[in-house]
């Protein structure tokens, strides 16, 4: 199985901040990553696919990067409403597997 | 409006038998691969199923392999997850989602989950 690192596992930040959080695979899965905010009681939300494609009505603050191993995700300008968990997801071999999370919280 | 509401969770004995169901709404059902995905209680995601739009091509991750089976009704488009010789670590909200590409891929929309408990 691929086994997707993501770091931090959680960070504390303040409306405006930049946040940066990374997803490493253990393997090569080319552009086959996505992503998905999280927030409490809440189906993850899609945000960003093949790595860096932004998913319909997903704000432009929200952006990813990469390719092979290690991929990152942006928020330019944390919003209050960002507050939540991040998960990356592979898709590049079965089982489909996710990250183990970044939750984001309010400094 | 792409709605997925799910259904049939509970609390249920180790060693039981449990049938999740999943209704589609406001896309074509029949068109769109589907997926399980689980969560534990404060835990990460877990992808468990898959079924192909087709219905030809049908996944399951090893830790359900052999006791959850994945099906679907086009005709009440709906999918279902038939889970057996449920274990204490199958206790999770489960998730219907659907696949946003020619899958298994990812998932563009998801149901609000159904909690599954397993205990005596």
């Amino acid at each position: 199985d691929i086994q997707l690192t993501q770091s931090p596992s959680s960070l504390s930040a303040s409306v405006g901040d930049r946040v940066t959080i990374t997803c490493q695979a253990s393997h090569d899965i080319r552009y086959y990553l996505n992503w998905y905010q999280q927030k409490p009681g809440k189906a993850p939300k899609l945000l960003i696919y093949d790595a860096s494609n932004l998913e319909t009505g997903v704000p432009s603050r929200f952006s990813g990067s990469g390719s092979g191993t290690d991929f990152t995700f942006t928020i330019t300008s944390l919003q209050p409403e960002d507050f939540a968990t991040y998960y990356c997801q592979q898709f590049d071999n079965l089982p489909l597997t996710f990250g183990g999370g970044t939750k984001v919280q309010i400094k | 409006e792409v709605q997925l509401v799910e259904s049939g969770g509970g609390l249920v004995q180790p060693g039981g038998s449990l049938r999740l169901s999943c209704a589609a709404s406001g896309f074509m059902f029949k068109s769109y691969d589907m997926n399980w995905v689980r969560q534990a209680p404060g835990k990460g995601l877990e992808w468990i199923a898959y079924f192909s739009s087709s219905g030809d091509a049908i996944y399951y991750a090893d830790s359900v392999k052999g006791r959850f089976t994945i099906s679907r009704d086009i005709a009440k488009s709906s999918l279902y997850l038939q889970m057996h010789s449920l274990r204490a670590d199958d206790t999770a909200v489960y998730y219907c989602a659907r696949d946003f590409q020619a899958g298994p891929t990812g998932f563009d929309y998801w149901g609000q989950g159904t909690l599954v408990t397993v205990s005596s």
